[in-house]
């Protein structure tokens, strides 16, 4: 089955620092990979996916992730970080269901990210 | 458009009472989940319906049910809640399900005392 690590429960960086959160995945074939950001009493937000082809992908508010196969991670980064990006984010991966054309997403438990003025 | 939406947002509930979280979208999609959301232990799975008039349970399904009235809705009921059911409720869709990207309600917060 497959699973998703992210090693660090809370990071605190300061504004303008840049930013690197961590995620290992567990799967057996190509996985599809995503990253949410959730802001406090806020549902999930996608900030990118990967699917397949360029291993480096970017997202939205100046986020950005690579997917390395050899090392079952794919990592978040953002060169420089604003007050606003304090919240708590989790990386997904996506597999198919046995038997099925379905798919279903697994969650990591999340990193909680502080920004200090 | 709306999105996904989830009613209500807050609910205390006593050991026993049941009780339906409401959810619906507006964006046409297939499938639809439902997580419950607990600290330190990310989402997790609790039904899903990859199209209208199928659901299948997740990682967590006992002490649940669901409905899936119509493409746009999909309910999640507890029978007899317990306080280990308190937790954060999230329903979301997707266009396709698992393999593209799932689009998140606002949560319900479920206080079972």
């Amino acid at each position: 089955a497959q699973s998703v690590t992210q090693p660090d429960i809370h990071i605190t960086v300061s504004e303008g620092a840049s930013l690197e959160l961590r995620c290992n995945y567990s799967y057996g074939a190509t996985p599809y990979l995503f990253w949410y950001v959730q802001s406090p009493g806020q549902g999930l937000q996608l900030l990118l996916k990967y699917f397949s082809g360029d291993t480096l992908v970017q997202g939205i508010k100046g986020f950005e992730a690579e997917f390395k196969r050899s090392q079952s991670s794919f990592n978040l980064r953002k060169p420089s970080v604003h007050w606003s990006d304090a919240a708590e984010y989790f990386c997904a991966v996506g597999a198919v269901l046995g038997g099925t054309s379905y798919g279903k997403l697994t969650f990591g438990q999340g990193t909680i990210l502080t920004v200090h003025p | 458009n709306a999105g996904v939406t989830q009613t209500p947002k807050f609910q205390v509930l006593k050991t026993g009472q049941s009780m339906t979280l409401q959810c619906a979208q507006d964006m046409n999609h297939n499938s639809m989940y439902w997580y419950r959301q607990d600290p330190g232990m990310g989402l997790r799975l609790i039904y899903y319906s990859a199209s209208e008039g199928t659901t299948d349970k997740g990682e967590v399904p006992n002490g649940y049910n669901v409905s899936r009235l119509n493409k746009r809705e999909f309910s999640l009921r507890l029978e007899s809640a317990a306080p280990s059911q308190t937790s954060v409720y999230f329903c979301a869709s997707s266009s396709r399900t698992g393999l593209y990207e799932q689009y998140f309600g606002p949560g319900t917060r479920l206080t079972v005392t």
